[in-house]
């Protein structure tokens, strides 16, 4: 089955660009989902189709995807983006959700 | 705005079955707006996905699970069901409710809080 790969950790400082990975084969031709989990909260999904973002995420928060990589990009960030964050990519050939690893973001 | 709220046992022995709820307001489960579908967080690990259901009754099982997983949806109760027998400690988890918009198919939009199952004698 289909697998996407995150990198366990980025670090980031406050105001910095924080870039987190997505990778699969190409993944350009899938559709690439992002969610930030806080500790003890439920996933909230932030980016959506790539590069969409549903109502009430802040601009900082962009998608891209081409290729073999998918990156979710948090512009200026802020110490209340310090989360994990989890691609996810529905694989047509067999009807499945597939999710990342997971990337934890530490804001310095 | 759905919201969506998980129920059941906070211990489970092992080799005994699972069973879990999910309970759905702010909309009609029974609508063609939604799918449903669970997932799963061990402690201190990533997400995986369970199964989907469709709006239609036709299901989506993770392959790892299929052999062992069941969802199905009560729309008199407005709840979404999952079993998961013969479960090990591999299966302790906090288990997740979530909707799939019929539009957007590939998203999971709202989730429950979560509830945590612990696998132990």
């Amino acid at each position: 089955s289909y697998v996407v790969t995150q990198p366990p950790s980025v670090s980031v400082a406050p105001g910095k660009t924080a870039r987190i990975t997505c990778g699969g084969n190409r993944i350009g031709s899938k559709s690439v989902h992002w969610y930030q989990q806080k500790p003890g909260q439920a996933p909230v999904v932030v980016i959506y189709y790539d590069r969409d973002r549903p109502s009430g995420i802040p601009e900082r928060f962009s998608g891209s995807n081409s290729g073999n990589t998918a990156t979710l990009t948090i512009s200026r960030v802020e110490a209340g983006d310090e989360a994990a964050y989890f691609c996810q990519v529905w694989d047509g050939n067999s009807d499945h959700w597939v999710f990342g690893g997971g990337t934890k973001l530490t804001v310095l | 705005q759905l919201q969506l709220q998980e129920s059941g046992p906070g211990v489970v022995k092992p080799s005994e079955t699972l069973s879990l709820t999910c309970t759905v307001s702010g909309d009609s489960i029974s609508s063609n707006s939604y799918h449903w579908g669970w997932i799963r967080q061990p402690p201190r690990n990533g997400l995986e996905w369970i199964g989907t259901i469709y709006y239609s009754g036709s299901t989506y099982y993770n392959p790892s699970l299929k052999s062992r997983v069941t969802v199905s949806v009560d729309t008199s109760k407005s709840q979404i069901s999952l079993r998961l027998t013969s479960v090990t400690a591999a299966d302790t988890a906090v288990y997740y409710c979530a909707s799939v918009p019929a539009a957007m198919f590939e998203v999971f939009d709202y989730w429950g809080q979560g509830t945590l199952v612990t696998v132990s004698s």
